[in-house]
């Protein structure tokens, strides 16, 4: 079983709509959790930390429910900016510090 | 500016020769990661290294090597024992305190091609 797995998409949207990501965890000792959006042919860059509390930056909402092992994304009124792969992260201490990215979802927003 | 920087950006070799790519970083992290990317496919992580003078074997260890001499620097060489050394390599660094959370951050990739 995958450490975290991603619905790959292609999530095809509207300008203004909005796109909600899943991705499950199979570790239940992970303890960090990320999402990382990854333009095509370039590095990933963190998009944000999602914590237990779930939290919010701008149009972007990350919630984490523990109980289920599953953390969100939520994008409100999507740009076409917002057109990339998103990668969900999550971090275990119990395997040497090491992170695990799931293969991502690809979002393509249309004008 | 802090930051990670990778070099070259595309790099080409003929089969059977070794390549060492370069990742240096100035952000005063502890740890530093080499990954993997095939097209369509998530990252892979090759070697970590969380402190000077000592790494570890990632999943896809088979036909690299690393060495970790300097808090700054972690060099990834693909030898000729690695069977499809063509991809995007990616280096990343982050801080190292147990317990708390914190980020990975990525340089700009080098793209290795082998023919």
């Amino acid at each position: 079983r995958k450490e975290v797995e991603q619905d790959p998409g292609p999530f095809n949207v509207p300008e203004g709509a909005t796109v909600a990501f899943n991705c499950t965890y199979s570790n239940s000792a992970s303890q960090s959790f990320f999402w990382y959006r990854q333009d095509c042919r370039k590095e990933p860059k963190l998009l944000m930390s999602v914590y237990s509390s779930g939290n919010e930056d701008g149009r972007f909402t990350a919630q984490l429910n523990r109980a289920s092992q599953y953390i969100s994304l939520l994008i409100r009124d999507s740009k076409l900016s917002d057109s990339a792969t998103y990668l969900c992260v999550v971090k275990t201490a119990n395997t040497g510090n090491q992170f695990y990215f799931g293969t991502g979802t690809s979002l393509t927003v249309i004008p | 500016d802090g930051g990670i920087t990778q070099s070259p950006k595309y790099l080409f070799r003929k089969e059977g020769q070794n390549v060492t790519l370069s990742c240096e970083q100035n952000l005063n992290h502890d740890a530093m990661y080499w990954y993997r990317q095939d097209p369509g496919q998530g990252l892979r992580l090759i070697y970590y290294s969380q402190i000077v003078n000592d790494f570890q074997k990632g999943d896809i260890a088979e036909g690299y090597s690393v060495s970790r001499e300097k808090k700054e620097s972690f060099p990834l060489t693909v030898t000729s024992a690695q069977k499809n050394p063509t991809a995007f390599y990616l280096c990343a660094s982050s801080q190292a305190r147990g317990g708390t959370p914190y980020e990975q951050y990525f340089g700009p990739g080098t793209r290795l091609t082998v023919t």
